[in-house]
């Protein structure tokens, strides 16, 4: 099966600055790869995604790049904001038996200090 | 448009009694998934479901019990309540391709 590693497990930042977070996947053939954002108490919800056949994707201030090849991928959050501290999710997804299936990185607290 | 509606949000229950969680989504999805977290583990498979009529166990199965007998509910029974048990639960539904939608989240304190 596909195994996701999600580095660092704690990040801070100061306030305006860039914060990145990276994920490596194990399986080739994983194509689809979304990001969830889980704010304290609440639930996670989708904040990008990117599909194996595009390298970069970006909104606003938050971006993701894929590279194939070394099997990462990565968030990018620029200027950063107190809103944006909370728990960051990757997750891989492939085909497996005929079925999508999805595997999630173990998150990543990022905390943006005023 | 309600989403993934996940019932109740909180719940204490004694070791040994059982309960049921609801979950249902009006997005037709076809894939449905249980998942625990707890701290530091990030969100672990409990049981997923690919269609009406089909489930299979996920990473932490044991204990846990699901069907899907509609394409739009997907109910979590817990046999007999353990204090390891004691987590925050999520539904999720997708499509194929698509992104997860998740549930409110339900804290359970096993005692």
């Amino acid at each position: 099966g596909e195994n996701v590693e999600q580095h660092p497990s704690t990040l801070s930042v100061q306030e305006g600055d860039s914060a990145v977070i990276k994920c490596t996947y194990s399986d080739s053939a994983s194509n689809y790869f979304p990001w969830y954002k889980q704010e304290l108490g609440k639930r996670p919800q989708l904040i990008i995604d990117i599909r194996s056949n595009v390298g970069e994707k970006k909104d606003q201030r938050i971006a993701v790049t894929l590279n194939k090849t070394a099997k990462h991928f990565s968030l990018h959050i620029t200027e950063t904001q107190p809103e944006d501290s909370a728990v960051y999710f990757c997750a891989a997804s492939y085909s497996s038996g005929g079925y999508q299936k999805v595997t999630f990185g173990t998150g990543t607290k990022l905390q943006v200090i005023p | 448009n309600a989403g993934v509606t996940q019932t109740p949000k909180f719940q204490v229950l004694k070791t040994g009694q059982s309960m049921t969680l609801q979950c249902a989504q009006d997005m037709n999805h076809e894939y449905m998934s249980w998942y625990r977290q707890d701290p530091g583990m990030g969100l672990r498979l409990i049981h997923y479901s690919v269609g009406a009529g089909i489930t299979d166990q996920g990473e932490v199965p044991n204990g846990y019990n699901v069907s899907r007998s509609t394409t739009e509910d997907f109910p979590l029974r817990l046999l007999s309540a353990a204090p390891s048990q004691t987590s925050v639960y999520f539904c999720a539904s997708r499509s194929f391709q698509g992104p997860a939608f998740f549930g409110q989240g339900t804290r359970l304190t096993v005692v």
